[in-house]
């Protein structure tokens, strides 16, 4: 089967950088992706990684080592808004996509 | 262009009822997937319909049950409820493979 791995909570302070990791295990592997959900909010897609190495994206940027089944998601300079949940996300085997549990991004001022 | 809308956005039942959940994608996706959001869960995959077809299922019990429209509108069914179906269910189209989801339909059982 298909799991993911991610912290439930992370804090950081505004302007600092933050690295939110995701260990995946899949029978297999179609690619990476990210998602953002603010609080009473839909999610929405940040990134997607289906190579090894880093894909940068304004502020965000998204790592993928398939050997590794490990993924980051990079945010630097952070904001208020960024205080969100961050999801990771893998194809499962017949397409659609597996989410990991989230990981609830707080910034402080 | 107009996102995916869900409705009802928020409903309350009780034990034993059933309910119905629409779901209206993006014009000319016709994928749609469905998934139940509870706290501590993450997103839960429920199915996906294309073209009026379930392509895929999740691991949820046949009470479980949706459907797909020539428009690709999609309804998604819950019969007997229980306590535990309490959740947000989430809709998302996509033509690519990038999901575009919807604001949700909060469901309370009581």
């Amino acid at each position: 089967g298909q799991s993911l791995e991610q912290p439930s909570e992370v804090t950081a302070v505004e302007g600092a950088i933050v690295q939110i990791n995701c260990t995946y295990q899949t029978s297999g592997f179609y690619g990476l992706s990210w998602y953002q959900q603010h609080d009473g909010g839909a999610p929405t897609f940040l990134s997607y990684n289906a190579l090894d190495g880093l894909e940068e994206t304004g502020r965000f940027s998204s790592f993928l080592s398939r050997s590794d089944s490990y993924g980051y998601l990079l945010l630097q300079e952070l904001q208020m808004k960024d205080s969100a949940s961050y999801f990771c996300a893998v194809q499962g085997s017949q397409g659609n996509l597996i989410f990991g549990k989230g990981t609830k991004l707080s910034v402080k001022p | 262009k107009a996102g995916v809308t869900q409705t009802p956005r928020y409903l309350i039942k009780t034990r034993g009822q059933q309910v119905t959940l629409s779901c209206s994608p993006i014009s000319g996706h016709r994928s749609v997937s469905w998934y139940q959001q509870t706290p501590g869960q993450g997103l839960q995959f429920l199915f996906e319909y294309f073209s009026e077809t379930q392509r895929n299922k999740g691991n949820f019990p046949g009470r479980f049950s949706g459907r797909q429209f020539s428009n690709s509108r999609s309804e998604m069914n819950v019969s007997t409820l229980e306590l535990g179906d309490s959740a947000l269910y989430l809709c998302a189209s996509s033509l690519t493979g990038e999901l575009f989801f919807g604001e949700g339909s909060r469901l309370t059982v009581l």
